[in-house]
């Protein structure tokens, strides 16, 4: 059974810090992995998904990477800002149709 | 374009009542799922449909079922509503293309079972 590991559950940063999310899962037998944003009380935003068959994507200031064989992803943020406090979910899917395992999230937290 | 929309927003429901939550996507996606979310537990899959038509079970399927009558339409009932399905249920879809398929989530209903 796929699980997805997602350390630390919180995290505090300065405004326009560099910062790294990890995510880690079990079975490397993937078809992507997927980061979602989700601010309080709402739904799920799409962000970057890495087929896998890729090692990274990038969409302005975050870059996602992927190393299948160790079983790991990183989420890279740039120059954080206080409007990318909100919560970020690691998910795989492990069958074609498309079914995703999710992480427990990382709340992060961007101070002024 | 709404995307996905679900109703109720939120709702408190005594424990045994039966109730339906909706799910309109106007995507034309041919994929669709519904998740709950849980303080500690995280998201998981209750069903999910590859296809109008078909349903699968996912990780926490009991006490819940689905149809998939047309492409847009997702619903998901609770027979007889039990206090520990207090939770945020989430609608998604996607166009259910494999390794580039990206999930679109709704807004979430916030159900209380009482």
């Amino acid at each position: 059974k796929q699980e997805v590991t997602q350390i630390p559950a919180a995290l505090s940063v300065p405004e326009g810090e560099n910062l790294v999310l990890n995510c880690s899962f079990t079975d490397s037998a993937i078809y992507n992995l997927q980061w979602f944003r989700q601010d309080p009380g709402k739904g799920l935003t799409s962000l970057l998904l890495i087929q896998s068959s890729q090692r990274e994507q990038t969409s302005g200031r975050l870059n996602a990477s992927l190393d299948k064989s160790s079983g790991r992803s990183t989420l890279y943020i740039a120059a954080s800002q206080p409007g990318d406090s909100a919560t970020y979910l690691c998910a795989v899917s492990t069958g074609a149709n498309s079914k995703l395992t999710f992480g427990k999230g990382i709340t992060l937290s961007v101070r002024p | 374009i709404a995307g996905i929309t679900q109703a109720p927003t939120s709702q408190i429901l005594a424990a045994g009542r039966r109730m339906t939550l909706r799910c309109t996507q106007d995507m034309r996606h041919n994929a669709m799922y519904w998740y709950r979310q849980d303080l500690g537990l995280g998201l998981r899959l209750i069903h999910y449909s590859n296809t109008a038509g078909t349903t699968g079970k996912g990780e926490v399927p009991d006490g819940y079922s689905v149809s998939r009558a047309n492409t847009d339409d997702f619903p998901l009932t609770l027979a007889s509503a039990v206090p520990s399905q207090t939770s945020v249920y989430f609608c998604a879809s996607s166009d259910g293309s494999g390794v580039t398929d990206t999930q679109y989530f709704g807004p979430g209903t916030r159900l209380t079972v009482l």
